[in-house]
């Protein structure tokens, strides 16, 4: 599976659209890109995952460039409940995929009032 | 509430001990997934079954070993304890064998191990 890179920490204010990027510059054809985000040591939980078109859920939005080397997830409105750490995963689609999630350290998005 | 449950919360144990975890997935979900996570190693991946067999095996310890059983619930046993299996063990579970990218994983809500 590819290695996503994610900056360490960013801050948003309430009310406002929060943006996390995500760099993937390896990944392949059939790899999807997926977000969770844990909340202070509760169970990481699913937000939305992608292949190459802009997905959109009761959560957030994801947004992939064409080239798939990169991509954002939007939260539309964060808002205190929002703080968490956000993951990046990159995770192939087959037959022989096992499901195992690779995590990696995460951005830690602080929403201030 | 994810639907997965885990027992106990909480363990608090002594070095040279073993202690099981418990998992339960969701209903009708037929993969169970464990993962660790610590202080300085992140969230990783250990070992996943699916419909009562064993399909992917990440970092595990020889120490470690788990099973799911013909209920699906599912046991992860440590043994050997060291300070450093300090940590918070975490239970996923899926619909299927995690083969499709819709099969995603719903987690429970964590056990944290101490070991004195």
């Amino acid at each position: 599976d590819a290695k996503t890179t994610q900056p360490p920490s960013m801050d948003c204010a309430e009310g406002r659209a929060a943006n996390l990027p995500c760099n993937h510059s390896t990944i392949s054809g059939n790899e999807y890109v997926y977000w969770y985000r844990q909340i202070h040591s509760q169970g990481p939980q699913y937000i939305i995952h992608g292949l190459k078109n802009n997905e959109t859920n009761e959560m957030a939005s994801l947004i992939i460039t064409e080239d798939r080397k990169s991509s954002t997830l939007i939260l539309p409105h964060a808002t205190l409940r929002d703080t968490a750490v956000y993951y990046c995963i990159v995770r192939v689609d087959s037959s022989g995929n096992t499901g195992k999630l690779i995590f990696g350290q995460g951005t830690t998005l602080q929403v201030k009032p | 509430d994810s639907g997965v449950t885990q027992t106990p919360k909480h363990l608090i144990t002594a070095t040279g001990q073993r202690v099981t975890l418990r998992c339960s997935p969701r209903s009708g979900d037929l993969s169970v997934y464990w993962y660790q996570q610590s202080l300085d190693q992140g969230l990783q991946f250990l070992i996943q079954y699916y419909n009562g067999e064993e399909r992917a095996k990440g970092n595990i310890l020889e120490r470690f070993s788990a099973q799911q059983f013909p209920d699906l619930h599912s046991e992860l046993n440590l043994s050997s304890l060291e300070l450093g299996d300090s940590a918070l063990y975490f239970c996923a579970s899926s619909v299927g064998p995690g083969t499709g990218a819709w099969d995603e994983q719903f987690f429970g809500p964590g056990t944290r191990l101490t070991v004195l």
